[in-house]
């Protein structure tokens, strides 16, 4: 079946420690997003992809980072920067990035130890 | 900058009965999308809006689009226990390609 696939969906993260959030898709979508939702909240972007090798910030971008080396695959990093990284993270995908429909991963819950 | 607010945040309805809720955007839009989202899970798509005047309903669901008024409302029919949920809004700028612009969402209880 095609879809979205997170992963971990949950994570802890110590102070001071990078962490990777899994997001990969086999729908053939060119591009892919990174949202942040707290709780009680909508869904903010962080950053978001339209082609391969290729990535725009969002609008909450400071203290993360991607890549886009494949179709298929969006990393996020949460780096030491970001100070408040507890959220729950939602990668989505699109067939393209003029206005099509977002699908969504199951999301992972990040929290601080 | 796209501003989208939901009203109300919250919504606790008996079943059987009916409901709205707005979802209100500050620049021009021509799409708009509903999602649902139970907790802890991902989101769901219920609509999907491309033009003023568009009405789209799916069981006890029904939304519909104004863009002059830049006004979207989802009317919730005879309401039943599962439709319990939070219900967000989301509008895409018409400069803004696919990045959209969350509502804060309504969180609906539906009690028996």
């Amino acid at each position: 079946d095609g879809g979205i696939t997170q992963s971990p969906k949950y994570l802890f993260r110590k102070e001071g420690q990078n962490v990777t959030l899994s997001c990969e898709q086999n729908l053939n979508h060119d591009a892919m997003y990174w949202y942040r939702q707290d709780p009680g909240q909508g869904l903010r972007l962080i950053y978001y992809s339209q082609i391969v090798n290729d990535f725009q910030k969002g609008d909450i971008a400071e203290g993360y980072s991607v890549s886009r080396e494949k179709k298929e695959s969006f990393p996020l990093t949460v780096t030491s920067a970001q100070k408040n990284p507890t959220a729950f993270y939602l990668c989505a995908s699109s067939y393209n990035s003029k206005r099509e429909k977002l699908f969504f991963g199951s999301g992972t819950q990040l929290s601080v130890l | 900058e796209l501003k989208v607010e939901q009203n109300p945040l919250f919504l606790s309805m008996q079943e059987g009965k009916n409901y709205t809720i707005y979802c209100n955007y500050s620049t021009t839009s021509d799409r708009l999308y509903w999602y649902r989202q139970d907790p802890g899970k991902s989101l769901e798509s219920l609509f999907v809006l491309l033009s003023n005047g568009a009405v789209k309903q799916e069981g006890r669901l029904m939304a519909s689009l104004d863009t002059k008024a830049r006004l979207s409302t989802l009317h919730i029919t005879a309401a039943v226990h599962d439709l319990s949920a939070t219900y967000f809004c989301a509008v895409a700028g018409e400069t803004s390609g696919s990045r959209l612009t969350f509502g804060e969402g309504t969180q609906l209880t539906v009690n028996p």
